[in-house]
């Protein structure tokens, strides 16, 4: 139980172009999921928590324009990258977090973004 | 504020010997701390956590950690080290909220080489 699945695992998309990123809780409700940001071989870095139906918290000096999260279901949140750039190439990571379970979090397997 | 320092980011032991990662924390109040794995290019897996309980929490695959409340410390220790331990250890703190367990602070890592 307890599994989170990353759409898609990897992409690679031009500069100036949107991505966006999945996490869905596959075998649980997530009233609470978190994005995280990891640099090749660096820490994870939160950059927001989202809380569904409800606008995102973002953590100081992440872009919230260009970060766009989506938690309109109970099962789903989105990160939009958008206009991305070079820089914003890195290993996006969400979690989820079971209302039953407070104090867990469960990670997806990180989407790997390449922005050319 | 929360934050977590881990000691050294390259451990390496012998196969068969014992394994200590140091982790040290601060935080306002009183944390949840957890031990995470990450395989390349994966995303996390929970070792064990700490949540008020017992002191000395007991993990998967043979992994232990002791809360020191004193010291500020929540070291992770197995006794006898397999090639398979062989990844990057991330020692993490959230802070509780009305709502659960916040997004987490991780530390910057450690990356575990088991020599033969």
């Amino acid at each position: 139980g307890a599994v989170v699945s990353q759409h898609p695992s990897w992409v690679i998309c031009k500069s100036g172009t949107s991505v966006k990123i999945e996490c869905r809780s596959l075998d649980f409700q997530a009233t609470t999921m978190f994005w995280y940001r990891q640099f090749p071989k660096q820490s994870l870095m939160l950059m927001a928590t989202s809380n569904e139906g409800s606008k995102a918290t973002y953590e100081q000096g992440v872009e919230k324009d260009k970060f766009l999260i989506n938690h309109a279901s109970l099962t789903l949140s989105t990160l939009t990258v958008t206009s991305a750039h070079p820089e914003d190439s890195s290993f996006y990571i969400c979690s989820a977090r079971v209302l039953a379970v407070y104090n867990e979090q469960f990670f997806g397997p990180g989407t790997r973004l390449t922005v050319l | 504020a929360q934050s977590v320092t881990q000691l050294g980011s390259h451990v390496s032991v012998s196969e068969g010997a014992l394994v200590l990662l140091r982790c040290n924390y601060s935080s306002s109040v009183p944390p949840y701390l957890f031990w995470y794995v990450q395989y390349p290019n994966q995303g996390l897996q929970l070792l064990l956590k700490y949540t008020s309980a017992a002191t000395l929490v007991k993990g998967i695959n043979g992994f232990e950690a002791e809360f020191k409340k004193s010291e500020t410390s929540f070291h992770l220790t197995k006794p006898s080290a397999h090639m398979s331990d062989a990844a990057e250890y991330f020692c993490a703190v959230s802070r509780y909220s009305g709502g659960g367990a916040d997004g987490l602070t991780f530390g910057k890592g450690t990356h575990l080489i088991i020599q033969p």
